[in-house]
């Protein structure tokens, strides 16, 4: 899984509560990247960093959905309050030269 | 019209054939393209990344780009039971890290 290590690997919570899933990048990278899958969407970017700095966001779909990076090997994205509709498996990535690298993935279900 | 068109298939071949997986996309703008393998429950592992149209060869895989007819495909020759995954083609444009995803190809080999 690329030397991407993501927390919790599972998740159910309840609507209305909030959800913190945590990325730990172990290998060097230039990016880092929250993707979404889901059966109909498939797989969409949510975010990325560039040197922990934000640079596309405009996939996070709403303002319940916030992502920070506040050093090389850490990130997380919250989602406050969360909805059934936000049941989905989110994957952490690293990317570099050019390539781009998935961890295992949160399996999030939202009840 | 989206982004990039995948068939979902499924595709159930039996173990040695050579299976053809195929994405079309809309966007000139797309330069780098790559074709991912994901098993069940496991992240999305990469397979092949190409720039240039022509062909790109890596042991039993082939990716090919035709740009001029916005056609990707990838051929496994001497399919293998292991090879039974889901395969996703990603795209990205020029200036930005963001792939976009095709919706991925389910493919089965029979032993």
């Amino acid at each position: 899984d690329a030397g991407v290590i993501q927390s919790p690997r599972h998740e159910v919570t309840e609507m209305g509560q909030e959800v913190t899933l945590r990325c730990k990048p172990i290998s060097g990278h230039d990016y880092l990247f929250w993707y979404r899958q889901t059966m109909m969407r498939g797989l969409e970017l949510l975010i990325y960093f560039n040197n922990n700095v934000p640079i596309d966001d405009s996939g996070m779909p709403e303002d319940r959905f916030s992502a920070k990076m506040p050093n090389a090997s850490f990130s997380t994205l919250k989602i406050q309050p969360s909805e059934p509709r936000d049941s989905a498996v989110y994957f952490c990535g690293v990317g570099r030269d050019n390539e781009q690298f998935f961890g295992p993935g949160t399996r999030l279900t939202v009840l | 019209q989206k982004e990039v068109e995948q068939d979902p298939g499924p595709l159930s071949v039996p173990e040695g054939a050579i299976v053809s997986l195929n994405c079309t996309y809309s966007n000139s703008a797309f330069q780098y393209f790559m074709w991912y393998r994901q098993y069940s429950r496991k992240g999305p592992e990469l397979l092949m990344y190409t720039y240039s149209s022509g062909n790109k060869e890596d042991g039993r895989f082939t990716a090919q780009v035709d740009k001029s007819s916005k056609y990707i495909s990838l051929f496994i020759r001497d399919s293998q039971p292991s090879d039974s995954a889901t395969y996703l083609c990603a795209l990205r444009k020029g200036g930005s890290e963001k792939l976009v995803f095709g919706k991925g190809t389910k493919l089965t080999v029979n032993p």
